[in-house]
């Protein structure tokens, strides 16, 4: 599995856009870009993945680098209640092997 | 609608104990399982992970087993618990094969003293 690079903690005024960086620069062809994040004492939440194109859902947006090197997470209007550890994953489908993430506090 | 239930919520064992953690899938067919383990204050660590009934995978050598006796069962256990064994275990369940989106319950939660 790719080693993925995520910021220790991040900052995100309320209602502001939220954007997570994560580098994974050795990811493979066949590995995709995963988002979890994980609210304190609970298991972690699916947010999104993607392969190469832009990927949104109702929860976020993945945007992924031409040379999918690098992706950013978007969280468009953040809440209180996104405060988490945020998990950026470069795998193959049947293995999902968390790091340590962004722990992202929304400031009120 | 799919379900996972893992049991029991929290547990505190003595050293050298033996432990079993069931987690059960309702409302699907072959799922992938998983067993993560999150120590205080560290990462979740992929523990085993099955794509099928008795197909056991172990990421990382240490004291504990896992076994799938049925389709959507996946049971976790120790004979001997160490100091080192406590954590937050959490079981997971995806619609395998080639799907990543995993469904984690609600985790059960080990003190051994």
């Amino acid at each position: 599995d790719a080693k993925t690079t995520q910021p220790t903690s991040m900052d995100c005024a309320e209602g502001r856009a939220a954007n997570l960086p994560c580098n994974h620069s050795t990811i493979s062809g066949n590995e995709y870009v995963y988002w979890y994040r994980q609210i304190h004492s609970q298991g972690p939440q699916y947010i999104i993945h993607g392969l190469k194109n832009n990927e949104t859902n109702e929860m976020a947006s993945l945007i992924i680098t031409e040379d999918r090197k690098s992706s950013t997470l978007i969280l468009p209007h953040a809440t209180l209640r996104d405060t988490a550890v945020y998990y950026c994953i470069a795998s193959p489908f049947d293995k999902i092997i968390f790091g340590k993430g962004t722990r992202l506090h929304i400031l009120p | 609608s799919q379900t996972i239930h893992q049991w029991p919520a929290t547990l505190v064992q003595p050293v050298g104990s033996p432990l079993s953690l069931e987690c059960t899938v309702e409302g699907t067919s072959n799922p992938n399982l998983y067993w993560y383990r999150q120590a205080a204050g560290r990462g979740l660590q992929l523990l085993f992970y099955s794509v099928g009934i008795g197909q056991i995978s172990s990421e990382v050598p240490q004291n504990l087993s896992a076994s799938r006796p049925q389709d959507r069962q996946f049971i976790l256990s120790s004979k001997k618990l160490l100091l080192s064994d406590s954590g937050f275990y959490l079981c997971a369940w995806s619609r395998g094969p080639n799907t990543g989106e995993l469904f984690f319950g609600e985790g059960s939660r080990l003190t051994v003293l």
